[in-house]
């Protein structure tokens, strides 16, 4: 089975603007969570989808968002982008979600400049 | 508030040798626990992970040892390899939930 793929694998953007982030999960997983990691804050947990549904939210402000579609893709958006949203955002897939283990993309390295 | 809390923050150990990583929770609601390994450039890899109704956990060269009254697990990597060094995270979350909260990482630095 392929794994957890995450486009586009870089972006640079300006501050002010906002970023869309796509994630593929592993074919017949159905619950897909996102993560931050930098390394100051380590990694932290955005938000996590499950059937189209946003089922968990982490800690973070109302400028990020996601939505995961039908075929159980996911997209997460940041609006008005700030200098430190520059992070590796890395998206995890599980199997139905719950107990279940989480796979990890490679993540999208996003520099906000 | 760190959820998990992860020592050391760096290790370095000879090859042949054990490698060991601590982690310590404070919600007792936690039931799941991983550990990841990450490369430079990469995303974390799940290399094992434990459930609090058995107190240790092996998968070949690396096993998890839990201790449920103290809050505490750690990882032993045995026979360490130069082909182990990365950085290993440690992670706690509870049923139901999906959201996973993770140490603060251990570099390990396996020399030859």
């Amino acid at each position: 089975k392929a794994g957890v793929t995450q486009t586009p694998r870089y972006l640079i953007k300006t501050r002010g603007q906002q970023v869309t982030l796509s994630c593929s999960p592993i074919s017949g997983h159905r619950s897909v969570s996102w993560y931050q990691q930098t390394p100051g804050q380590g990694l932290q947990f955005l938000f996590e989808y499950f059937s189209e549904t946003q089922r968990n939210k982490g800690n973070f402000p109302g400028r990020f968002s996601g939505r995961q579609f039908s075929n159980s893709r996911s997209e997460m958006n940041v609006s008005t982008l700030e200098l430190g949203d520059s992070a590796l955002y890395l998206c995890a897939s599980s199997p139905t979600g719950g107990l279940n283990e989480q796979y990890f993309g490679p993540g999208t390295r996003l520099t906000v400049t | 508030q760190q959820q998990v809390k992860q020592s050391p923050q760096s290790l370095i150990v000879q090859k042949g040798g054990i490698s060991i990583i601590n982690c310590a929770y404070e919600n007792t609601a936690f039931d799941y626990f991983p550990w990841y390994q990450q490369f430079p450039g990469k995303g974390p890899a799940l290399l094992i992970a434990i459930r609090p109704d058995v107190s240790e956990k092996k998968e070949g060269r690396f096993t998890i040892s839990f201790n449920k009254s103290a809050k505490q697990f750690s990882l032993h990597i045995m026979d360490s390899q130069p082909g182990d060094s990365a950085t290993y995270f440690c992670a706690a979350s509870k049923s139901g939930a999906n959201n996973l909260f993770f140490g603060t990482g251990t570099r390990l630095t396996v020399i030859p």
